[in-house]
């Protein structure tokens, strides 16, 4: 597609409950990261993929956080046991290797935790 | 390690005047500089980004920045604040693919910025 595209855009969970989101990244587009943006923060690094190699990992933030991309394309992230301090927004980005070449994000997934 | 500091969460200007958004950065290694801008519940746009040509960047909507490597900086300027442009802007600093960073983008706090008539 022309862009990356999340979904769902907006989900609540009860506190406890798993949850997954999922991206869609630019067709072609080797590099896929993840960024976790909580309220009035900038994005945090969670983790990041290449084709379907995830080669980094050191963002997540506890075991409770999964991510995979097995056909090197659409790219899920999941949350088991979700608490409270989850609630951000997740955004997903998209590059061909050199990061000279700039980083496409998608609108995100803002995860409410109650 | 790299790292961000963005100076000033919120600027507030009138329509018309300069707008000057600062951001001073650290790396190891020559960085790759960007900035973003977001608008409410919307994704990161891009503003403009820094490759190790030349020093001075142009981005779209009139933006530009400077990269200054002795000051470590990279300050971005619009030199008329539209009404358009409040929002909230974002540097951020990533290097080369080769090595552990993996190109991986780090952001700083964000600056708010709010345009009065």
């Amino acid at each position: 597609g022309a862009g990356v595209s999340q979904s769902p855009r907006y989900k609540v969970a009860k506190r406890g409950q798993d949850v997954a989101l999922r991206c869609d990244p630019i067709s072609g587009h080797v590099s896929l990261f993840w960024y976790q943006q909580a309220l009035g923060q900038g994005p945090e690094f969670l983790t990041y993929f290449q084709n379907e190699a995830q080669l980094d990992k050191s963002g997540l933030p506890s075991d409770r956080f999964f991510a995979e991309r097995p056909e090197g394309s659409v790219s899920t992230l999941k949350i088991q046991r979700t608490q409270q301090e989850d609630s951000a927004v997740y955004l997903c980005a998209s590059s061909l290797v050199s990061p000279s070449y700039g980083y496409t994000f998608g609108s995100g997934t803002r995860l409410t935790v109650v | 390690a790299q790292s961000v500091t963005q100076l000033g969460s919120h600027v507030s200007v009138s329509e018309g005047a300069l707008v000057l958004l600062r951001c001073n950065y650290s790396s190891s290694v020559p960085p790759y500089l960007f900035w973003y801008v977001q608008y409410p519940n919307q994704g990161l746009q891009l503003l403009l980004k820094y490759t190790s040509a030349a020093t001075l960047v142009k981005g779209i909507n009139g933006f530009e920045a400077e990269f200054k490597k002795s000051k470590t900086s990279f300050h971005l300027t619009k030199p008329s604040a539209h009404m358009s442009d409040a929002a909230e802007y974002f540097c951020a600093v990533s290097t080369d693919a080769g090595g552990t960073s993996y190109g991986k983008l780090t952001f700083g706090q964000g600056t708010i910025l709010t345009v009065h008539p």
